[in-house]
């Protein structure tokens, strides 16, 4: 299985900062990387897909990069409603696997 | 709008088979272009894959759970099943239904998730 470690676990920070969220894969999975939010008591939405592109009618405030084994999503000036936990996912392969999530806290 | 809704006990007790069944509407689960996903998450926790459906019979499980794991498809009710047997207190969780697109491979749509209890 592929492993992907996320990077903080858990981060504050204040409204208007830029964040990142780093993901790293245990092996080479080219661009096969998405991120997705998930908010309290809610499904995960995608946010980024193959590493870098935006879904739509998702805020161009994501941006997501990254190939290989070395992935970053960032958030160029956060607004209230980013505060939540994200996910990287890789999709190279089966079983498909998460992050363990980066919880993004209010400071 | 597609969405997507499971359904299903909320309680099973241990030893016995978790049933859920997600319907899905304003997208034919026979289209060729996505796969039917089951995801699960512990109380707390990071989201596990289950597997997937595809091609109105086709599946791909996680060999951590494939020995009890089986998803199954029923194109007449635009639906598709998730059963696990032999469940532990350890398959606690929210578990959702998932569209995938099969062209940039990520879950497109979810649904809101229902949460299973394994408990006596």
């Amino acid at each position: 299985d592929i492993q992907m470690t996320q990077s903080p676990s858990s981060l504050s920070a204040s409204i208007g900062d830029r964040v990142t969220i780093t993901c790293r894969a245990s092996q080479s999975i080219s661009s096969y990387l998405n991120w997705y939010q998930q908010k309290p008591g809610k499904a995960p939405q995608v946010l980024i897909y193959a590493a870098s592109s935006l879904e739509s009618g998702v805020p161009s405030r994501f941006s997501g990069s990254g190939s290989g084994t070395d992935f970053t999503l960032t958030i160029s000036s956060l607004q209230p409603e980013d505060f939540a936990t994200y996910y990287c996912q890789q999709s190279y392969s089966t079983p498909l696997t998460f992050g363990q999530g980066t919880k993004l806290e209010i400071k | 709008q597609v969405q997507l809704q499971e359904s299903g006990p909320g309680l099973v007790k241990p030893s016995q088979t978790l049933s859920l069944t997600c319907t899905v509407s304003g997208s034919s689960i026979s289209s060729g272009n996505y796969y039917w996903s089951w995801i699960r998450q512990p109380p707390g926790k990071g989201l596990e894959w289950i597997g997937y459906i595809y091609d109105s019979g086709s599946t791909s499980y996680n060999p951590s759970l494939k020995s009890r794991v089986a998803i199954s498809v029923d194109t007449s009710e635009n639906q598709f099943s998730l059963k696990l047997t032999s469940v532990t207190a350890a398959d606690t969780a929210v578990y959702f239904c998932a569209r995938r697109s099969r062209q940039h491979y990520y879950d497109v749509d979810w649904g809101q998730g229902t949460l299973v209890t394994v408990s006596s």
